[in-house]
C-alpha cells in the first residue's frame, strides 16, 4: 500500500536556526496536510497543499508541494522555542496515511 | 465554536470493565474520527464516520465499538481491554472526509 516517508525523525536546532522536515512518497499524492503536535498536546492543522509546485507561507513557516506531487516540505525560518513539537504530514487516497513525524527540539 | 470536546480527559479501567469515551463537536462537521496514539508515535486511525455512518474500520479489535448517535456526537465503547490498549485516544472532526481536521484534547486511557 501507499506509504509516506517523513525525515528526519528528530532534529535538534539552536534557537534562531532554520528547520526543515520532508515527506516523500514513491507514488503521486492527491494532496498533503501538515499538522503540529506540541508535547502533551493534540495535533493542530497547519496547511493543506493540493496543486503541483504549490508554495504557501504562514509567517516563518513555508510549505511546498513538489512538481511531481511526490514530496512535500515544511521549512521554519529562525526557529523559536514555541516551535517545539512534532510535525506530521498526512496524505489521503482511499485511506488516511500519516508520516511518522519529525520531533523538533530547540536548544536555547 | 471550533472545538472538539472529549471526555473524560483521563480514564483508568480494569480489564473486565466497560467504559465509554465521548466526543462532541458543534461545527456542523460531517466526518468524525477515532485515533489511537502511543507515546512518541503518530496517531493511528481506528474509525471514520461520514454522515453518521461508519465508513472506515481499520481492522480494529471488537473490544472497541464505535457509535455515532447523531451528527455532533461520537462515542467509543470499551470492553475487556488489554494493558497494551493503554494510549491517548484522539477524536477529530472535519467538514467532509479528508478535509482539515480538528482534534480534541484526547482521553488518556490506562488499562490495569
Amino acid at each position: 500500500g501507499q506509504q509516506v516517508m517523513q525525515i528526519p525523525q528528530y532534529q535538534h536546532v539552536q534557537e534562531g536556526e532554520d528547520f526543515t522536515t520532508y515527506c516523500n512518497s514513491s507514488t503521486t499524492l492527491s494532496n498533503i496536510q501538515w499538522y503540529k503536535q506540541r508535547p502533551g498536546g493534540h495535533p493542530v492543522f497547519l496547511i493543506q497543499l493540493v496543486k503541483s509546485g504549490e508554495v504557501k507561507k504562514q509567517k516563518r513557516l513555508t510549505f511546498q508541494f513538489g512538481e511531481a506531487k511526490k514530496n512535500s516540505s515544511l521549512h521554519i525560518t529562525a526557529t523559536q522555542t514555541t516551535d517545539v513539537g512534532t510535525y506530521f504530514c498526512i496524505t489521503f487516497n482511499d485511506k488516511i496515511i500519516f508520516g511518522k513525524g519529525t520531533r523538533l527540539h530547540i536548544l536555547p | 465554536d471550533t472545538e472538539v470536546t472529549q471526555t473524560p480527559k483521563h480514564l483508568v479501567m480494569g480489564m473486565t470493565n466497560k467504559k465509554s469515551l465521548k466526543c462532541e463537536q458543534h461545527m456542523g462537521h460531517r466526518a468524525m474520527y477515532w485515533y489511537k496514539q502511543k507515546a512518541k508515535k503518530p496517531p493511528e486511525l481506528m474509525f471514520v464516520y461520514s454522515y453518521e455512518k461508519l465508513s472506515i474500520n481499520e481492522s480494529v479489535p471488537s473490544r472497541f465499538s464505535p457509535e455515532c448517535p447523531n451528527s455532533s456526537l461520537l462515542n467509543l465503547h470499551l470492553h475487556a481491554l488489554q494493558p497494551e490498549d493503554s494510549a491517548l485516544y484522539l477524536c477529530a472532526s472535519s467538514q467532509y472526509t479528508y478535509t482539515e481536521a480538528f482534534f480534541g484534547q484526547g482521553t488518556r486511557l490506562t488499562v490495569v
